[in-house]
């Protein structure tokens, strides 16, 4: 069973960047993931697929300061000039025959 | 504009039954699979169910399995789940998701949720 780990929180200053991480488990570190924000009191929203080679396929209308990069097992989802309406959960979820669909834990993001 | 739209939500007594609804627009319905995922107070989200595009394959977390049932309607472009024998954990926030593709993949379309309460 795959298992997508996400650190519990993070947070950085408004304008600054970050970088989020998902970790996929040993012997699926080869899966593509797809990233989901949930603003605070709302329903979640696809943000972007990441892919094992970096490349990521962003929703319709997700600014260009959100990003997607990959390395090894680690997902990554960057967000730069952060706003404040960057606050809220990110999830990480994966897919595959059997496994059917797996969340990480999600991050909660506070912008300072 | 691509919506999905839940409702049906309630409150219900710990062995009963509830039947959900999701009514989708702006896409082609019949093309992509859905997904119904749920979120638990102040927990994070878990997927529940999904049904491929012609509603020839079906698959469930364990934690429902036997006890609800996804259905789609691609006449009536509309999604449902069939909850039975209803437990406290049950109690949520009920998602409607649309995939990318007819198999099961990642949801690019959410809704904003309807609210199941299992309490006696």
């Amino acid at each position: 069973q795959v298992v997508l780990t996400q650190s519990p929180s993070a947070s950085a200053s408004l304008g600054a960047s970050v970088k989020l991480t998902c970790t996929l488990s040993s012997g699926h570190t080869t899966y593509s993931i797809a990233w989901h924000q949930q603003q605070p009191e709302k329903g979640p929203r696809y943000l972007m697929k990441v892919n094992s080679d970096g490349s990521h396929n962003k929703g319709d209308g997700i600014p260009d300061r959100f990003s997607g990069s990959s390395s090894g097992a680690e997902r990554y989802l960057t967000i730069s000039s952060l706003q404040s309406e960057d606050e809220g959960d990110y999830y990480c979820q994966t897919w595959g025959s059997g496994i059917h669909v797996v969340f990480g834990g999600g991050t909660k993001m506070t912008v300072l | 504009q691509v919506q999905v739209e839940e409702s049906g939500g309630g409150v219900v007594q710990p062995g009963g039954s509830l039947r959900l609804s999701c009514a989708t627009s702006g896409f082609t319905f019949s093309t992509y699979g859905m997904h119904w995922v749920r979120q638990a107070p102040g927990k994070g989200l878990e997927w529940v169910a999904f049904i491929r595009n012609d509603g020839s394959n079906t698959y469930y977390a364990d934690s429902v399995k036997g006890r609800f049932t996804i259905s789609r309607d691609n006449s009536k472009n509309t999604l449902s789940l069939q909850m039975n024998s209803l437990r406290a954990e049950d109690t949520a926030v009920y998602y409607c998701a649309k995939d990318f593709r007819a198999e099961i993949g990642y949801m690019n379309v959410w809704g904003k949720g309807t609210t199941v309460i299992v309490s006696s």
